[in-house]
């Protein structure tokens, strides 16, 4: 069975500090797929990122970055100099190759970032 | 560009009744899911469509649920003789891909249900 951890249950920075979500996964299959989403207090989620299990490098978009970590099963999202735009719930999500593409995701991380 | 939309918004009902969502994923994707959102969590998968055909169903889905997508489009989530453990917000979400592909799926803005 998959699972997918996000310790952190919530986070509170000032606007322009630096902040990184966890994520930790856990699986016994070698094909997977990791996503990130954001859901805004308007509840809607929102697409991030996707990677696959065999795609280490790190990516960049914008603010944004991520780094995967197949050796410790982590995932984490790093967001530079945080906006108050970024105030949401961010959830980690883990899908098996073969299987019907269907997310497990985490509780999610609440990021509050105040002026 | 449409994406993924889902009616009614929000339901209240008492215990007992049945409810029906619709879910419109957007027009070219091929695969339609239902999950289950509540309160501090993160969304649990319920069922998955591949066009028509209902291709896996999560045990989480009693028989009191029953799920169609008629011709590979809408989606309609049916619950029957609603309980109190089914406030939730049910979410849907559309993708595209073939049997290989994990692309990533757009979520609609859900049906928040409470069951009085």
């Amino acid at each position: 069975a998959q699972k997918v951890t996000q310790a952190q249950t919530e986070i509170s920075v000032v606007e322009k500090e630096d902040v990184t979500l966890d994520c930790v996964y856990e699986t016994r299959d070698t094909t997977y797929y990791l996503f990130w989403y954001k859901q805004p207090p308007s509840g809607e989620l929102v697409f991030l990122i996707r990677r696959n299990s065999f795609d280490e490098q790190n990516e960049i978009s914008g603010r944004y970055s991520w780094n995967f970590q197949k050796s410790t099963s982590s995932f984490n999202f790093t967001i530079t100099a945080s906006q108050v735009v970024d105030s949401a719930v961010y959830f980690c999500a883990l899908s098996i190759f073969g299987t019907a593409s269907k997310l497990t995701f985490g509780t999610g991380t609440r990021l509050q970032v105040t002026l | 560009d449409t994406g993924v939309s889902q009616d009614p918004r929000h339901k209240i009902t008492k215990r007992g009744q049945n409810v029906t969502f619709r879910c419109d994923p957007i027009s070219e994707h091929n695969r339609l899911y239902w999950y289950r959102q509540t309160l501090g969590q993160g969304p649990e998968f319920l069922t998955y469509f591949q066009n028509e055909a209902q291709l896996e169903k999560s045990r989480l889905l009693s028989d009191r649920f029953s799920a169609e997508r008629p011709k590979g489009s809408f989606s309609t989530l049916e619950i029957q003789r609603t309980e109190q453990g089914d406030s939730a917000m049910y979410l849907c979400a559309s993708s595209s891909g073939t049997s290989g592909g994990h692309n990533e799926q757009f979520f609609g803005p859900g049906t928040r249900l409470t069951v009085l």
